[in-house]
């Protein structure tokens, strides 16, 4: 699985929005870029991937860049429980299904 | 809605002691089951998957085993733990197989020490 980059923390404030960026390089043509969320001493939570085109769900919002090798997370209001380590992975689409995390981007969030 | 149920969420063992983790989803039926290792700070390493009842694959040789005697039940053994089996052990689903890049549900893990 290609690598991703992220920064190792970020800081917001309550009811603003949040951009967390992603920088994968290296990512393949048949690269999926999936976020997921984990808090401390839980399992991570799903929150939304993406091939080529931007995509939102209720949690967020996924923007991709032109040439697919960076990517941002975008949460349009945090909340205090948004606050939890985000992770970027690019999954082929013909893995079988390890998650390849890297360090991911701390977000803590102020009220 | 569907939900993932993993217990025990802490367990201390000895090294040489059987292991039973069970897993069980609710709210779907066929899921395909995943068991996962998160190594402190590290990725989480697939361990087993299972795409229907009795069907299991294993992704990496170890002394762990996984059986799914039901639907919805997924159990993750061992016969004699090793002090390197130690990690905190994560159940997930999702709808589509593993090669369908389908999003995955996690338990909240189960945290393994083995003194």
């Amino acid at each position: 699985d290609a690598k991703t980059t992220q920064p190792n923390s970020m800081e917001s404030n309550e009811e603003e929005p949040v951009h967390l960026p992603c920088n994968h390089s290296t990512i393949s043509g048949t690269d999926y870029i999936h976020w997921y969320r984990q808090l401390p001493s839980q399992g991570p939570e799903y929150v939304i991937h993406g091939l080529t085109s931007n995509v939102n769900n209720r949690m967020a919002s996924l923007a991709i860049a032109e040439d697919r090798k960076s990517s941002t997370l975008i949460l349009h209001r945090a909340t205090l429980r948004d606050a939890a380590v985000y992770y970027c992975i690019l999954r082929d689409g013909g893995s079988q299904g390890n998650l390849i995390f890297g360090k991911g981007t701390k977000l803590s969030v102020k009220p | 809605s569907q939900t993932i149920h993993q217990w025990p969420a802490t367990l201390v063992q000895p090294v040489g002691s059987p292991l039973s983790l069970e897993c069980t989803v609710e709210g779907t039926s066929n899921p395909n089951l995943y068991w996962y290792r998160q190594a402190a700070g590290r990725g989480l390493q697939l361990l087993f998957y299972s795409v229907g009842i009795g069907q299991i694959s294993s992704e990496v040789p170890q002394n762990l085993s996984a059986s799914r005697p039901q639907d919805r039940q997924f159990i993750l053994s061992s016969k004699k733990l090793l002090l390197s089996d130690s990690g905190f052990y994560l159940c997930a689903w999702s709808v589509r197989p593993p090669w369908d890049n389908s999003p995955l549900h996690f338990g909240n893990g189960t945290r393994l020490t083995v003194t």
